[in-house]
């Protein structure tokens, strides 16, 4: 069975470092996401993506966040100046054409120090 | 408004039984909704989902009951195993005009499964 699947696994940074998170989407699915979720906490929404745009983003995708699909398998989210309040796993999901079950990845746990 | 909400934020149950975790929604055009499973460092898993023309719908051992008059929803695990030990999270879409659209998750609810 396909599935969402996120590199690294873990991460760990210095305050004011960049980090790009990558995810492979499953292969059919049009519609990517990222999600956060801070320890002992609901997830979050972060950012759609269709057709090589962000759909819609929330107030916490400011401007030290992006996304980007460099290739046809690849999405990635990129923090500029990572801060202390970024440290979170982060989930990368999709979804195809006509469906509005998301399927997660395992996430990347960041951890900024 | 958007916003979806767990009544209990620990469930403990004994292996065999079964359990019941409860979700509340505010939005009442809300028309779809989605429970995930979440194990210990993993990411959220799909396990049912209903639409609100359904009041109930059944998976393999998971009831789900919609109730729109309260705006209330259930997820029923029969004969609860030790796997099923999780966050369990309710969600549903964020509607947006045109094109797909986020999740909004419920706060969780822990289900352990004890011997």
């Amino acid at each position: 069975e396909p599935e969402v699947t996120q590199t690294p696994s873990h991460q760990v940074t210095q305050m004011g470092q960049e980090v790009i998170l990558r995810c492979v989407p499953i292969s059919n699915h049009l519609y990517f996401y990222w999600y956060r979720q801070i320890l002992g906490q609901k997830v979050e929404f972060l950012v759609s993506f269709y057709n090589n745009e962000i759909s819609e983003k929330s107030e916490i995708f400011d401007d030290q966040f992006s996304v980007e699909r460099p290739d046809g398998s690849n999405f990635t989210l990129k923090i500029r100046s990572t801060k202390l309040e970024d440290s979170a796993m982060y989930f990368c999901a999709s979804t195809r054409e006509g469906q509005e079950t998301q399927y997660f990845g395992p996430g990347t746990r960041l951890l900024v120090l | 408004g958007e916003s979806v909400g767990l009544h209990l934020p620990t469930l403990s149950v004994q292996e065999g039984d079964n359990s019941i975790i409860n979700c509340a929604y505010s939005n009442s055009a809300s028309d779809y909704f989605i429970w995930y499973k979440q194990e210990s460092g993993k990411g959220p898993q799909f396990i049912i989902d209903i639409r609100s023309n359904m009041d109930k719908r059944q998976g393999q051992r998971v009831t789900v009951l919609l109730n729109k008059t309260v705006k209330h929803l259930s997820l029923q695990i029969a004969a609860t195993q030790p796997g099923d030990s999780a966050v369990y999270f309710c969600a549903e879409p964020g509607h947006i005009s045109g094109g797909y659209n986020k999740l909004i998750f419920g706060a969780g609810t822990r289900l352990a499964v004890h011997p």
